[in-house]
Formats: C-alpha cells, sequence, structure tokens
C-alpha cells in the first residue's frame, strides 16, 4: 500500500532563517505531488504541485520554493522565512486517477 | 477555474442531531467530489467520495448526496457524536488539481 511521510514534524525557525521541509512517497510511481499550507487552522492553500520529476508549478507568488529531484521526492524550501510563513504545512500526493489526494502528517512552522 | 463554497463556517449541534454541510461548485467539467474530515492537529483524512455518475454514497452514518444539474453536493451525518466534532472540507476536481472548500467546523455537544 502506499504511504507517505513528511518531516520534520514540528519546528521553530528565526525570521530571516532557511527552511526545508521534506517529504517521500513509497508504493507508487510516478505520483502527482502537492505542497499545502494552512494558516490558523482553516483554509488548504495549494502552494505547488507536481506531475515529474523537476516538475513544478507554483500556484502563489511567495518567498516558498519546491523541488522534485526524485520521482518519489518532494522538498518545499526558502532562503528566507518571514513571520507570515508560519502555518502548518501538508504534503500529498495524488493516485493514477488524478482524483483522490491523500495528505502527509504535516510539519507545524512557526517563525519567530 | 473551479470554484468550491462550503456553508456553513460553523456547526454547532447536539449530539444525537443530524448534521448537514453543503458544497456548490462552478465548473460542470467537475466529476468528482471527496469530502475530508480534520481533527485538530491533524491532516485532512478522505471520509467518503462521490463520482458525478451517482447521485448518492451512504456509508454508516455519513453519507453525500450530489445534484450535478444544480452543482451541488452535501455531506450528510446522523446521529453524531463527539468524536465527530472536527473541522470538515469539501473538494470538488477531477483532473489532479481539486479545489477545496473553506472548511466547516462541527462541534458536537454532548
Amino acid at each position: 500500500s502506499q504511504t507517505i511521510h513528511q518531516w520534520p514534524a514540528t519546528l521553530v525557525q528565526p525570521v530571516g532563517s532557511p527552511l526545508s521541509l521534506e517529504c517521500t512517497v513509497e508504493g507508487t510511481s510516478n505520483p502527482n505531488l502537492y505542497w499545502y499550507r494552512q494558516a490558523a487552522g482553516r483554509g488548504l492553500q495549494l502552494l505547488f504541485y507536481s506531475v515529474g520529476i523537476g516538475q513544478i508549478s507554483s500556484e502563489v507568488p511567495q518567498n516558498l520554493s519546491a523541488s522534485r529531484p526524485q520521482d518519489r521526492q518532494f522538498i518545499l524550501s526558502s532562503k528566507k522565512l518571514l513571520l507570515s510563513d508560519s502555518g502548518f504545512y501538508l504534503c500529498a500526493w495524488c493516485d493514477s486517477t488524478g482524483n483522490t489526494i491523500y495528505f502527509g502528517e504535516g510539519s507545524w512552522l512557526t517563525v519567530v | 477555474g473551479e470554484n468550491v463554497e462550503q456553508h456553513p463556517s460553523t456547526l454547532s449541534v447536539q449530539e444525537g442531531d443530524s448534521a448537514v454541510i453543503k458544497c456548490t461548485y462552478s465548473d460542470s467539467a467537475s466529476n468528482y467530489f471527496p469530502w475530508y474530515k480534520q481533527e485538530l492537529g491533524k491532516r485532512p483524512q478522505l471520509i467518503i467520495d462521490i463520482r458525478s455518475n451517482v447521485g448518492e454514497k451512504k456509508d454508516q452514518r455519513i453519507a453525500v448526496t450530489l445534484n450535478k444539474t444544480a452543482k451541488h453536493f452535501s455531506l450528510h451525518i446522523t446521529e453524531t457524536q463527539p468524536e465527530d466534532s472536527a473541522v470538515y472540507f469539501c473538494a470538488a476536481g477531477g483532473s489532479y488539481i481539486p479545489t477545496f472548500g473553506r472548511g466547516t467546523s462541527l462541534i458536537v455537544h454532548p
């Protein structure tokens, strides 16, 4: 069966510091991969999605970036965090039918 | 693009009552409508979904109905229990990028 893992689960970072969140999917090949953000516990904001290695689409302009160095690995990065980057970040993948989204456990980011 | 409206934003019920959450969508090409439940501090999890060739689907105490003509679909929870308290999201799509509603916070009072 397919599983998705993301880490770290929680992190506190100072303003201006870099960020790296990682996500891997197991048990499937060539998945669609997504990064979502939730602020204040509501609303799923799509940040990035990827349909293949090296293919990244950005939905919201910001100081974040994403990369997909391997088929089942998706990374969310920032060179300099802002206070407004705080939130709950969710990695997700989509099955081959292109319908059902499955979420990772999430990463709580607090920028101080 | 697709636009999904979800109502109400907050729903408070007594244990044992029914709860109904409604969503409307704009893109007639959407053919897949999942519902997610997100407990506090956890990830959203799929609880039920429906495809456009079906009008209703049930799974124990939860059911989803779809009206393609009117472009709306609803989640029905019967005999609510305190553990049903969570935020529920609807979504509409069918081409890799679903559009989510803004969520409904369901509170079930014992």
